[in-house]
């Protein structure tokens, strides 16, 4: 589907190798972080979060790392797998007050060669 | 659970009319977002309420666009008159407070 736009960067990894979607946030204040996965015609999905007490947080096949001081987010995905092409976004929680007011980056689109 | 859940998938629709979109959230989230997706714009994030209550609308393009949530299971997203620039998918997603949200399948709005 064309739920995403064309102008996103792309990232294309062989599968098989291990693939590194890196995303700059804005709020220095956000305590908490999140990527998502977005396959064509769906809507977002949810991968791993990160709180900012944190600066790594691992799940199966994914780390996120997050460096505070330059206000930056990585997510890494071991062994990239076909099922794996999709667009990834991260997201900041930018909420007063505890509130979850959560925004999205641009996303990076992953595209797994064969 | 079924997930979050939309209404309608497609809709497509002259200008000047107006969509109701519809959203049941998951059962015992207290958070509910509404979203819109351009190729333009990425995800923008129009309005989101916690325990029904409105908590920022800053996201809202203009008074054409309403939204409400009469109670903890279902919300609506209203745009009259609608215009050909609205033409995007909106998505709902819900969260229970401090976890990630969950999204609907999203309603894909055309108008001509």
């Amino acid at each position: 589907g064309e739920s995403v736009g064309l102008h996103l960067p792309t990232l294309s990894v062989q599968e098989g190798d291990n693939s590194i979607i890196n995303c700059a946030y804005s709020n220095s204040a956000s305590d908490y972080f999140i990527w998502y996965k977005q396959e064509s015609g769906k809507g977002p999905q949810f991968i791993i979060d990160i709180r900012s007490n944190m600066d790594k947080r691992q799940g199966q096949r994914v780390t996120v790392l997050l460096n505070k001081t330059v206000k930056h987010l990585s997510l890494q995905i071991a062994a990239t797998q076909p099922g794996d092409s999709a667009v990834y976004f991260c997201a900041e929680n930018m909420g007063m007050n505890r509130d979850d007011k959560i925004i999205f980056g641009k996303g990076t689109r992953l595209h797994i060669l064969p | 659970d079924a997930g979050v859940i939309q209404s309608p998938r497609h809709e497509v629709t002259e200008m000047g009319q107006e969509v109701t979109l519809r959203c049941k959230p998951i059962s015992g989230h207290d958070y509910l977002f509404w979203y819109r997706q351009t190729m333009m714009r990425g995800l923008e994030l129009l309005i989101y309420f916690n325990n029904n209550v409105p908590i920022d609308d800053s996201g809202m393009p203009e008074d054409r666009f309403s939204a409400k949530m009469p109670n903890a299971s279902f919300s609506t997203l209203k745009i009259q008159p609608s215009e050909p620039r609205d033409s995007a998918v909106y998505f709902c997603a819900s969260s229970r407070t401090g976890l990630g949200l969950f999204f609907g399948e999203g309603s894909r709005l055309t108008v001509l």
